[in-house]
């Protein structure tokens, strides 16, 4: 059982244009969401996050809207560079319950970006 | 901040042999986590550490793994008798207090061949 998907492997946009990724989850209990970038060989680096009680952050070029009555959020990426180009996974984890003190990841979705 | 440093980088091991891996986290972070990553898969949570003890284990943490932190510091991971199917990257993390929002800072990870 899948707690957060990431149902897109892979997406490929153009340089220049809008990225956008998404992500759904299935238990109510998240309260934080945060999305993180791999690039190969090296571990998972921290890109931006979102509270459950927003629907809205944006840092630069990068945000993320939750919708929580539908447990969808998504990485809006604009404009992509071609250094864009990695795995973006969404991950959530909880105050309490037996999600709390850990982070649960989707599987990924590798974006390239095309100059 | 020197960052999160996972040793070895590779590991090549027989089937039945032990392996013992080593993560040293950001100092002073109090929080640790190990996690497993498959390809094609995001990381998957195996076990977290406040400060010296070992708060929680996923039941992927069969009994021939065990993970240590003594004195709150460095952290190692030891699979016995290892199988074909531990072949995997194995992830480390630290974050400063644990709490969810704080994003999780990432080794590159110690990647496991069973041959």
């Amino acid at each position: 059982d899948q707690q957060v998907k990431q149902n897109s492997p892979s997406l490929s946009v153009q340089e220049g244009r809008i990225s956008i990724l998404n992500c759904d989850y299935t238990n109510s209990m998240f309260d934080y969401f945060l999305w993180y970038k791999k690039y190969p060989a090296e571990g998972p680096t921290f890109l931006i996050s979102i509270s459950s009680i927003k629907d809205k952050n944006e840092d630069g070029r990068f945000t993320v809207f939750l919708n929580k009555s539908a447990k969808h959020l998504s990485l809006h990426i604009v404009p992509s560079q071609p250094g864009d180009s990695a795995v973006y996974f969404c991950a959530a984890s909880a105050v309490i319950g037996t999600n709390a003190g850990k982070s649960t990841f989707g599987d990924g979705t590798t974006l390239t970006v095309k100059p | 901040d020197t960052g999160v440093s996972q040793n070895p980088r590779h590991k090549i091991t027989k089937r039945g042999q032990n392996v013992t891996f080593r993560c040293d986290p950001i100092s002073e972070h109090n929080r640790l986590y190990w996690y497993r990553q498959t390809l094609g898969q995001g990381p998957e949570f195996l076990t977290y550490f406040q400060n010296e003890a070992q708060l929680e284990k996923s039941r992927l943490l069969s009994d021939r793994f065990s993970a240590e932190r003594p004195k709150g510091s460095f952290s190692t991971l030891e699979i016995q008798r290892t199988e074909q199917g531990d072949s995997a990257m194995y992830l480390c993390a630290s974050s400063p207090t644990g709490t969810p929002i704080e994003p999780q800072h990432f080794g590159d990870g110690t990647r496991l061949s069973i041959l």
